[in-house]
């Protein structure tokens, strides 16, 4: 079975400045994929981030950014110009491929923001 | 576009009494969905999912069962409720086409069993 482990339960970071949160994932599947998702104090999931295994390039997304190290089964999240609304807690979740449609999640890192 | 919709958005029942929490998702035809549970400080754990109408797999065993009734509806039932059962419960769907697809988050129910 997969693992996915996020072993920051808190991180702060300045605004404007940079953090990076990390996630780990066990797996023995050659096809998956990976994803940051958000959960701001409102409590909806929105998705930040997705990664396709197969690929080398690291996915971004405006001020996000991901560092996947394939060998490793490492896939952290870089926030640049981090901004009052990025507070939330940021879980990453591991997808397999095929016809597996379930996503295996993190426990979460919650992030805060000051100004 | 599409749209998930979850009701109550909050609930406070007594232990031993029913539950049923109700999921739609308009705007796409033959949805995956799900139910997760979101215990305070933990991550989502997976409870049921469904491929098709009346397709229904439970990832945890427990008091609670899933029925789907309707193409976009996703239903959420308990019969007699446990102190354990309070948290706040998220459905989500997807398109269902591959392993990798994004899933998308309803607002989730916030169940507290007293």
């Amino acid at each position: 079975a997969q693992t996915v482990t996020q072993s920051q339960p808190e991180m702060s970071v300045q605004e404007a400045e940079t953090v990076t949160l990390s996630c780990t994932y066990d797996t023995s599947e050659s096809d998956y994929y990976l994803f940051w998702y958000k959960q701001p104090p409102s409590r909806q999931m929105i998705l930040v981030i997705r990664q396709e295994a197969y690929k080398q390039q690291n996915a971004t997304e405006n001020r996000f950014s991901v560092n996947f190290q394939k060998a490793a089964k490492s896939f952290s999240l870089k926030i640049s110009d981090s901004q009052l609304g990025d507070a939330a807690m940021y879980f990453c979740a591991y997808g397999s491929g095929g016809s597996n449609y379930k996503l295996t999640f993190g426990k979460g890192t919650l992030l805060t923001v000051n100004p | 576009s599409q749209t998930i919709h979850q009701w109550p958005a909050t609930l406070v029942q007594p232990v031993g009494s029913p539950l049923s929490l109700e999921c739609t998702v308009e705007g796409t035809s033959n949805p995956n969905l799900y139910w997760y549970r979101q215990a305070a400080g933990r991550g989502l754990q997976l409870l049921f999912y469904s491929v098709g109408i009346g397709q229904i797999s439970s990832e945890v065993p427990q008091n609670l069962s899933a029925s789907r009734p309707q193409d976009r509806q996703f239903i959420l039932s308990s019969k007699k409720l446990l102190l354990s059962d309070s948290g706040f419960y998220l459905c989500a769907w997807s398109f269902g086409v591959a392993g990798g697809d994004e899933q998308f988050f309803g607002p989730g129910t916030r169940l507290t069993v007293l």
